[in-house]
């Protein structure tokens, strides 16, 4: 299995913060990463697909960065409807994986 | 638009067998590179792939619940069903039903179910 590996597993911050997210893998996996975003009680939702493709309708203020086995998630200037927890992805093997997630909290 | 609902029974009792069903809109399992598959999330967990099946029939399966699942496309209509026996109260989660393409994989999830497993 491609193990991933995700710092951190939280974090308080304040509105308007920048807010730095990492998934490590434990091989290469090219591009082949999203980034969801779960609030509670509800599915997952794709912000990033292919490791920096915001998708439709996601504000500006997520980017995603990375290939191979460093991928990072940044929000520039958080905002209150940010708070959730946050999972990256990886589907390049078949064996799908998740990070561990990171909840990110209001300071 | 592309819509996925998983339905089927959400309380069992241990070693029960967990049958799921997704009913879907929105594109067809026999367009070439079309997949529905199956994710799970225990609570307060990070979410976990099971299964997934393409529009050509073939499957794939977690490999340490393989011996456990099923999965099938349903003779007619929209719907995939998953099978999981031998349930326990470790297998208590939220089951979602997923679209998946080749070019494009999970990009399309349902509301998810929450199944739980208690004597």
């Amino acid at each position: 299995d491609i193990q991933m590996t995700q710092s951190p597993s939280s974090l308080s911050a304040s509105v308007g913060d920048r807010v730095t997210i990492t998934c490590r893998a434990s091989q290469g996996i090219s591009n082949d990463l999203d980034w969801y975003q779960q609030k509670l009680g509800k599915a997952p939702k794709r912000l990033i697909s292919a490791a920096s493709n915001l998708q439709s309708g996601v504000p500006s203020r997520f980017s995603g960065s990375g290939s191979g086995t460093e991928f990072t998630l940044t929000i520039s200037s958080l905002q209150p409807e940010d708070f959730a927890t946050y999972y990256c992805l990886q589907h390049n093997s078949y064996l799908v994986t998740f990070g561990g997630g990171t909840k990110v909290e209001i300071k | 638009q592309i819509t996925l609902r998983e339905s089927g029974l959400t309380v069992l009792k241990p070693t029960q067998t967990l049958t799921l069903t997704c009913s879907f809109s929105g594109f067809s399992l026999t367009s070439s590179g079309v997949g529905v598959g199956w994710i799970r999330q225990p609570p307060g967990k990070a979410p976990e792939w099971l299964a997934l099946i393409y529009w050509n029939d073939d499957k794939l399966y977690r490999p340490s619940l393989r011996s456990r699942l099923t999965i099938s496309k349903a003779t007619s209509g929209n719907h995939v069903v998953l099978i999981m026996t031998n349930m326990d109260p470790v297998d208590t989660a939220t089951y979602y039903c997923v679209h998946s393409s080749s070019w494009d994989p999970l990009d399309y999830w349902g509301q998810g179910t929450l199944v739980t497993v208690s004597a």
